[in-house]
Formats: structure tokens, C-alpha cells, sequence
């Protein structure tokens, strides 16, 4: 079956610290890849996505992610977080024409330290 | 992009009651989706609801437990059917702007969050 794996479920940095959140997917077709966010209290955002072209996307709020289709990972990097980007992050892949419907990782707690 | 609403946000219900949730969407879509979000889990589909057909289940759910209400492009409803507590979860809808092999995103809504005692 398709999965999902984020290999952190809990990262702490402290503020101006480089973020590197792992996502692998297993599937050997077209995929569409996508990051999602949710802060606390809040709902799920879409923080950038990845359908074709270059590999390499950026988002929202200075995040970005690297599509890597030999090592089937869609990384999402930010090189200097901050308190605000505390938040949980998922990591999502549409199988591409099996309708819209996404496979979740199991997420990524980030804390951000002041 | 959209703005979805969900009715109730919370509910705190007994062991083999039912509930409703409401998913109202601003403009009119085709598809929409129910995800479960458990404790300290991720989110699974539930079923994918489109206007004018029966929903689509994900494996591990089924209509008598988790029925779907579809009647028109803004609205969808998931009954979560003879509760029990492992039923406490995140429950949330999604729709796809657009067709389902374009390039198009889920926005999702805000979550009702349901325990079982």
C-alpha cells in the first residue's frame, strides 16, 4: 500500500536555526506532493506544492522543498526559522489520477525556541 | 481558494449516540473529502463525497458506520454512527478546487473535534 513517512515526529530549534523536515513517500507513479501546515489553534494550510517542473519549489514564508524522484523525497527545508514557525507539518502525496483524494505523513512537531 | 466551515467545532457525546457534522463551503465544488484525524496521529480518508454519486470509502470504513450526506455542490454532512470512544478524533472535510488530475489543492476546514465518553 502507498505510504507516507516524515522521519521526525518532534524537532526543537531555536530561532534562526536551518530547518530540514524529512518526507518519503513509497509509490512508483506520478505523484503530486504537497506540504501542509497547521499552527496551533488554527487549520490546515497549504504551505507549497509540487505537480512538475523544477524540482525544487518555494512556498509561503520563506519555506521551500526539493522533489528528489530517485530517492522518492520531498523535503522541506527553511534556512532560518523563527518562534512563529512553530507549528505541526505534514507532508502529503495525491496519486495521480486515483481522484484528489491525499496520503498524510504522520506529521512533524516543530518547536521553535525564542 | 475557499472558505469551508464545519458545524459543531466540538462535541463531547455518549457511547452509542450518533452525530452529525456539517461541512458548508462558499462556492460550489465537485469534490469533497472526509479525513479522521486520531490522537497523535496523522489524517486518514474517510470517504471521498461527490455530488450526484454515492461516497467513495476508504478501506477500514463503511457506509453503516460513517454515512455521507452529499445533496448539493456546497454542503456535505458525515454522521459518526453507535460511538464509541475510540471514535474520539479531529473529523475534517476538504474540497478540490477544480478537477481531480488538475493542478489543485485541497483546502481544508476548520475540524470538529469529537469525544466519546
Amino acid at each position: 500500500a502507498q505510504s507516507v513517512s516524515q522521519h521526525n515526529h518532534h524537532v526543537i530549534l531555536s530561532e534562526a536555526a536551518s530547518l530540514e523536515l524529512g518526507c518519503n513517500y513509497s509509490y512508483g507513479g506520478t505523484v503530486n506532493l504537497f506540504w501542509y501546515v497547521q499552527y496551533p489553534g488554527q487549520h490546515l494550510q497549504l504551505l507549497l506544492k509540487y505537480f512538475s517542473g523544477d524540482p525544487l519549489v518555494k512556498g509561503i514564508k520563506g519555506f521551500e522543498a526539493e522533489f528528489i524522484k530517485s530517492k522518492f523525497s520531498f523535503n522541506l527545508r527553511k534556512p532560518s526559522v523563527q518562534w512563529s514557525d512553530t507549528a505541526e507539518y505534514f507532508c502529503a502525496v495525491n496519486l495521480y489520477n486515483q481522484g484528489g483524494k491525499l496520503i498524510f505523513g504522520q506529521g512533524t512537531e516543530l518547536s521553535v525556541k525564542p | 481558494s475557499a472558505v469551508i466551515s464545519q458545524k459543531p467545532s466540538r462535541d463531547i457525546c455518549q457511547r452509542g449516540t450518533s452525530l452529525t457534522i456539517q461541512c458548508q463551503v462558499d462556492s460550489q465544488v465537485t469534490m469533497m473529502f472526509w479525513y479522521r484525524q486520531q490522537p497523535g496521529q496523522s489524517l486518514t480518508l474517510i470517504a471521498t463525497a461527490n455530488q450526484g454519486s454515492e461516497a467513495t470509502y476508504e478501506s477500514g470504513f463503511v457506509i453503516d458506520k460513517f454515512p455521507i450526506s452529499r445533496p448539493n455542490l456546497t454542503f456535505s454532512t458525515l454522521t459518526v454512527s453507535n460511538m464509541s470512544p475510540e471514535d474520539s478524533s479531529i473529523y475534517l472535510c476538504s474540497v478540490l478546487l477544480g478537477g481531480p488530475s488538475s493542478y489543485n489543492e485541497q483546502f481544508f476546514g476548520p475540524g470538529t473535534r469529537l469525544t466519546v465518553l
